[in-house]
């Protein structure tokens, strides 16, 4: 059974970079076809996609957010990362990891989800 | 940029039909995605590629996708229902989720 959990800094300060790392336990990250993602949550807000990284070390990032963020993979360790630079307050969020896939017929959903980390950004 | 929308909330009584939509622009091209999150805790997918239910999801969840709706059903909805549900769905390697839906059930 895969399982995701975040860790990170819940706290950061505004115009720094925010950090998280996704640790995959259960499984290897290697494991092929699937996407890691990086999803937030604002405060009593929807769900926002930020990116994802393929095991091949593909990228592909929110257009809104994509000159901010960075997502890596360190395979060594079976961990994923974010970074997201020159936060502000409205980056204040929950950030789940999560595992989503494609196989023959298209997408599928995001089956596996960590259980989320609050970081706060504020001077 | 490519736009899911949903109710912001429905009510339903217990044991009744609790139907939730999710427009988008040919939305029945691609495949929906619902997930069920309850307070405090990490989304859950209930629905995936239109119409599938995941090992554990209970029957009275379903799914339809056609046109430009995506629609959850939940047959004779249960107190443990009441939840925020999302859908989702895949533009261009781009996952969209829709605004999310209060369901009530009272």
């Amino acid at each position: 059974q895969v399982q995701l959990q975040e860790s990170g800094p819940g706290l950061v300060k505004t115009s720094q970079t925010l950090s998280l790392t996704c640790s995959v336990s259960g499984g290897s990250i290697s494991s092929g076809g699937y996407y890691w993602s990086w999803i937030r949550q604002h405060p009593g807000k929807g769900l926002e996609w930020i990116g994802y990284i393929y095991d091949s070390g593909t990228t592909y990032y929110n257009p809104s957010l994509k000159t901010r963020v960075t997502i890596s993979v360190d395979t060594s360790k079976n961990q994923f990362s974010l970074k997201l630079s020159s936060v502000t307050a409205a980056d204040t969020a929950v950030y789940y990891c999560a595992r989503s896939y494609y196989d023959s017929r298209g997408w599928g959903a995001f089956d596996i989800w960590g259980q989320g980390t609050t970081v706060t950004v504020s001077s | 940029s490519y736009e899911l929308t949903q109710p912001p909330s429905v009510s339903v009584s217990p044991g009744q039909t609790a139907s939730i939509t999710c427009s988008g622009d040919k939305l029945g091209d691609k495949f929906a995605c619902w997930y069920q999150q309850k307070p405090g805790q990490s989304p859950v997918v209930v629905i995936y590629q239109d119409t599938k239910r995941p090992s554990g999801i209970p029957e009275r969840f379903s799914g339809s996708n056609s046109g430009n709706t995506a629609t959850l059903t939940i047959s004779g909805t249960q107190a443990m229902d009441e939840a925020d549900y999302y859908c989702q769905a895949w533009d261009s390697s781009t996952a969209i989720f829709g605004g999310g839906t209060k369901l009530t059930v009272l």
